[in-house]
């Protein structure tokens, strides 16, 4: 079956400008979560929802930094006003279920956020 | 806090002998435990996961994790390497708790393998 999409694959952006970056899960997965990965960093959590609510926030850096999932299947990432540090490579991921399980998470291929 | 520390950056081992992948962890109760890779330019694919039993765990790809509490470790190790296994390897952790922090991963930094021929 179709594994977790994202759009844009390369997103290049000016400094101070808006982004948005998509995310479609695994059809039937309820969590779904976003990471960012710097350069020779592992991914870093910035966010999970469990179907439309956002179970667990506290990685956003700032508030520049906001997600939505509306319906509980794709979700937005959404970063305002962007600095060059937020250049990173935004990873997606899905899994069955949240809470204390050992459930995968599946990953999809990333956005590659340039800000010039 | 959770924290995973994986001490090497990079591994280079010949193809046909065996590698070790070394991770540590460090969570407040019992941990689920992570491999992932990563090929350049695409996502992370999920190798394997100790959540409870037998401390000998088999993955995907050949690969396998022997989870050692008194240690807190979960190394990652292959009988016989393959060229094909050269890429970025990263250890996760999930703390089995209470609170909002369940579903997130910690990751490591990383560990690149290079297997020569």
């Amino acid at each position: 079956g179709a594994g977790v999409s994202q759009t844009p694959s390369n997103k290049v952006t000016e400094k101070g400008k808006y982004v948005e970056l998509r995310c479609d899960p695994i059809s039937g997965h309820t969590a779904l979560y976003w990471y960012r990965q710097s350069l020779g960093q592992g991914p870093e959590f910035l966010i999970y929802f469990q179907g439309t609510g956002a179970a667990d926030d506290s990685g956003l850096p700032n508030d520049r930094f906001f997600a939505v999932r509306p319906e509980g299947s794709v979700s937005t990432l959404k970063i305002q006003r962007t600095e060059r540090g937020d250049s990173a490579v935004y990873l997606c991921a899905s899994s069955l279920t949240w809470g204390p399980g050992g459930n995968e998470q599946y990953f999809g291929p990333g956005t590659r956020l340039t800000v010039t | 806090a959770q924290s995973v520390a994986q001490p090497e950056d990079q591994v280079n081992v010949a193809e046909g002998n065996p590698l070790t992948v070394k991770c540590t962890y460090s969570v407040s109760g019992n941990p689920y435990l992570f491999w992932y890779v990563q090929y350049p330019n695409r996502g992370l694919q999920f190798l394997l996961k100790y959540i409870t039993g037998d401390n000998l765990v088999k993955g995907s790809y050949g690969f396998e994790a022997e989870f050692n509490k008194s240690q807190t470790s979960f190394h990652l190790k292959k009988p016989s390497a393959l060229v094909s296994d050269s890429a970025l390897y990263f250890c996760a952790v999930r703390d089995f708790g209470r609170g909002s922090t369940l579903g997130r991963l910690y990751f490591g930094r990383g560990t690149q393998l290079t297997v020569w021929p």
